[in-house]
């Protein structure tokens, strides 16, 4: 069955540090894959997506995301936190053997150090 | 105004009542979604709607039924409320399959 792993339950880093949060899917085709930000109180939004073509793909805020399917990882980066990007963070698989809902990560909780 | 709007955004109710959440669209969306988030657990599929005319289950329908009035609207209801499914639940829409989804804000229920 189609999953999505993320390794990191809650992250810490300083504002102005890099970051890092990894993913990890469980799937037998080739995928299509997003990030989702989820700020408190908020629902969710649209971070980045992957669908083919260039492994590297730009989003909005200033992150990124890498697709390496030797791996079977779609981690998720920024060069430089700012303490606005304190909320949880979702990765998620399209499972096109059924009918391509979602499937998401157990999430990530983003904690930025002043 | 959002273009995915749930109501209520929270409510709380007894154990054994009936409670019905509701979600409607302006972004001309067929297929809907309903999701419910726990801490540690993201986000799990409940049902979901691939247009009026098809509804399917999700990984944890047990104890929830839908119902789709209208491309619109898409309602999840909990027939007899118990305290496990106090949950943050959430409402989402796309265009078509491997599309991106996207959300309301959410409806907060907890079950006493």
């Amino acid at each position: 069955a189609q999953s999505v792993t993320q390794p990191d339950i809650h992250i810490t880093v300083s504002e102005g540090a890099s970051l890092e949060l990894r993913c990890n899917y469980s799937y037998g085709a080739t995928p299509y894959l997003f990030w989702y930000v989820q700020s408190p109180g908020q629902g969710l939004q649209l971070l980045l997506k992957y669908f083919s073509g260039d492994t590297l793909v730009q989003g909005i805020k200033g992150f990124e995301a890498e697709f390496k399917r030797s791996q079977s990882s779609f981690n998720l980066r920024k060069p430089s936190v700012h303490w606005s990007d304190a909320a949880e963070y979702f990765c998620a698989v399209g499972d096109y053997n059924q009918g391509g809902k979602l499937i998401f990560g157990q999430g990530t909780e983003l904690s930025v150090k002043p | 105004d959002a273009d995915v709007t749930q109501t209520p955004r929270n409510r709380i109710t007894k154990t054994g009542k009936r409670i019905m959440l509701e979600c409607s669209q302006t972004k001309g969306h067929d297929r809907m979604y309903w999701y419910r988030q726990d801490p540690g657990l993201g986000l799990r599929l409940i049902y979901y709607s691939f247009d009026v005319k098809d509804i399917n289950k999700g990984e944890i329908s047990d104890g929830y039924s839908v119902s789709r009035q209208a491309q619109a609207k898409f309602s999840l209801s909990l027939e007899s409320a118990i305290p496990n499914q106090t949950a943050l639940y959430f409402c989402a829409t796309s265009t078509g399959p491997n599309t991106e989804a996207f959300f309301g804000q959410g409806t907060r229920l907890t079950v006493v």
